[in-house]
């Protein structure tokens, strides 16, 4: 079965610079989330789209921002990365109001 | 999304059953109790939900008391890839995952 698919699995940044990660959810899956896991830490939830459009905002920065295009993959951009961005960034999808399915994971350094 | 609480670490012997307790004792009614797993630095693996009732599926068994407020992720026959962190999630479906600290699982051979 197809799974959710994230592009690039590992991505290293310098400080300041800017970095996309792209999302593919699984066909007919209508609801994308994105989650940020730091060393050592649990998922936390960033934000997450239905239909194209914003429906829930976690502890996400204000360099970060997202869409959902009008194929259903989205795209995380963050800007002016810092150390701090180094994580794991995982993306999620569902059929709204069903199981949530991650994807394998985007490992972002930042240098 | 209600409060759950696991035991932060939990040690099975190869073979045997791993039961996993968690307490939701905050649970609404319209709350389902999810599991995920994640084997290191993996994507988060959906294992099994319930509302109500028990639930088995081919990776385990999910036992939810009367009261809802607690359950058990059972494991029946634990391999050393089952090592992982497993989380129980209670969330009403429309919303977002909220993961909490979850139960380092390690299996011994």
């Amino acid at each position: 079965a197809a799974g959710v698919i994230q592009s690039p699995r590992h991505l290293i940044k310098e400080k300041r610079e800017t970095a996309t990660l792209k999302c593919y959810p699984i066909p007919r899956h209508d609801t994308v989330y994105w989650y940020q896991q730091g060393p050592g830490q649990d998922p936390q939830f960033l934000i997450s789209f239905y239909e194209k459009m914003q429906s829930d905002k976690g502890s996400i920065p204000d360099r970060f921002s997202a869409q959902q295009f009008s194929d259903y993959h989205s795209e995380l951009n963050m800007s002016s990365l810092e150390l701090g961005d180094s994580a794991l960034y995982f993306c999620a999808s569902s059929l709204l109001g069903n199981t949530i399915y991650f994807g394998e994971g985007s490992w972002l350094t930042v240098v | 999304d209600a409060k759950t609480t696991q035991p932060p670490s939990m040690d099975c012997a190869e073979g045997r059953a791993a039961n996993l307790p968690c307490n939701h004792s905050t649970i609404s009614g319209n709350e389902y109790v999810y599991w995920y797993r994640q084997i290191h630095s993996q994507g988060p693996q959906y294992i099994i939900h319930g509302l109500k009732n028990n639930e088995t599926n081919e990776m385990a068994s999910l036992i939810i008391t009367e009261d809802r407020k607690s359950s058990t992720l059972i494991l029946p026959h634990a391999t050393l890839r089952d090592t992982a962190v497993y989380y129980c999630i209670s969330y009403f479906v429309i919303e977002k995952l909220h993961f909490g600290t979850g139960t380092r699982l390690t299996i011994i051979p």
